[in-house]
C-alpha cells in the first residue's frame, strides 16, 4: 500500500519548545516537499529536498530545519524560533521534476500543531 | 511578483449542474499545471494536471488551458454534494532554473454543491 504517511496527526507543544514532524514516504519518490497552511490561506513551501542528502529553502524557510538522510524520510523541525508555528503541517512528494516539467505531487494526510 | 489567483467564493452550484472554477498566473514561462480538491481538515488530493494547451477530459472532470491568456479552468459536470470542497490551483512558476519545478498554490475557490 503505497503512500505517504505523516505523524503525529496532532501536536501540542508549548512555546519554547523545538518539535518535529514525521514525513515517511514509499512511493520512491526522489523530491520531497514540506508546506504549511493557515486558515483561509493556500499552501506556502517551507522547504523542499530533490535528492538525499540535499536540500533546498522555500519561501518561509526562517524557523524550521529539515534533514534528507534516506530517500524516503524527510522530517522537518519547527524551532523556537519560529514566530507563529501554529499550522497545518502537509508533507509532500513527486517524481523529481525534468527538462522544465514539474510532475505532480501527492500529499500526506498532515500534522496539525498547536503551540500555546 | 509570482502569483496564482483564485476567486475564494464560495461558489454555491445546484446539484447536477456545471461548476467552473477559475485560476489565473502571473508567469508566461510556467508548463505545469495542477488542480486539488481540499476537504474540510483533510490534505489535498490529486484532481487533474494539464501541460498542454487545450482541454482534458477525466471522468465528471475537464481541465482547461490557454498559456497566452494565462489561465487554467477546472469544470465539473453533474456536480454532486459530494464535491463540496476547496479546490486548489497549482503552477510552477518561476524561469528554467533550480526553481522551475515548485509549484506555487493559489488560496483556493470554496465550492458548494446544494441538493
Amino acid at each position: 500500500d503505497g503512500g505517504i504517511t505523516q505523524s503525529p496527526k496532532y501536536l501540542f507543544r508549548k512555546e519554547g519548545q523545538n518539535v518535529t514532524l514525521s514525513c515517511e514516504q514509499n512511493l520512491n519518490h526522489d523530491a520531497m516537499y514540506w508546506y504549511r497552511q493557515d486558515p483561509g490561506q493556500g499552501l506556502r513551501l517551507i522547504y523542499y529536498s530533490q535528492i538525499v542528502n540535499d536540500f533546498q529553502k522555500g519561501d518561509i524557510a526562517e524557523g524550521y530545519s529539515v534533514s534528507r538522510e534516506k530517500k524516503e524520510s524527510f522530517p522537518l523541525t519547527v524551532t523556537s524560533a519560529q514566530k507563529n508555528p501554529t499550522a497545518f503541517y502537509l508533507c509532500a512528494s513527486s517524481i523529481e521534476a525534468t527538462s522544465g516539467v514539474t510532475y505532480e505531487q501527492y500529499f500526506g494526510p498532515g500534522t496539525r500543531l498547536t503551540v500555546t | 511578483q509570482k502569483e496564482v489567483e483564485q476567486n475564494s467564493g464560495p461558489l454555491s452550484v445546484p446539484e447536477g449542474a456545471i461548476a467552473s472554477l477559475n485560476c489565473t498566473y502571473s508567469d508566461r514561462g510556467s508548463q505545469s499545471f495542477f488542480w486539488y480538491r481540499q476537504y474540510s481538515g483533510k490534505s489535498p488530493e490529486l484532481i487533474m494536471f494539464i501541460y498542454s494547451n487545450g482541454d482534458k477530459e477525466d471522468g465528471r472532470f475537464t481541465a482547461q488551458l490557454n498559456k497566452a491568456s494565462q489561465y487554467v479552468s477546472l469544470l465539473i459536470r453533474d456536480s454532486q454534494p459530494s464535491d463540496s470542497a476547496t479546490y486548489l490551483c497549482a503552477v510552477n512558476l518561476g524561469d528554467s532554473g533550480a526553481g522551475s519545478y515548485q509549484l506555487t498554490f493559489g488560496k483556493g475557490t470554496k465550492l458548494s454543491v446544494i441538493p
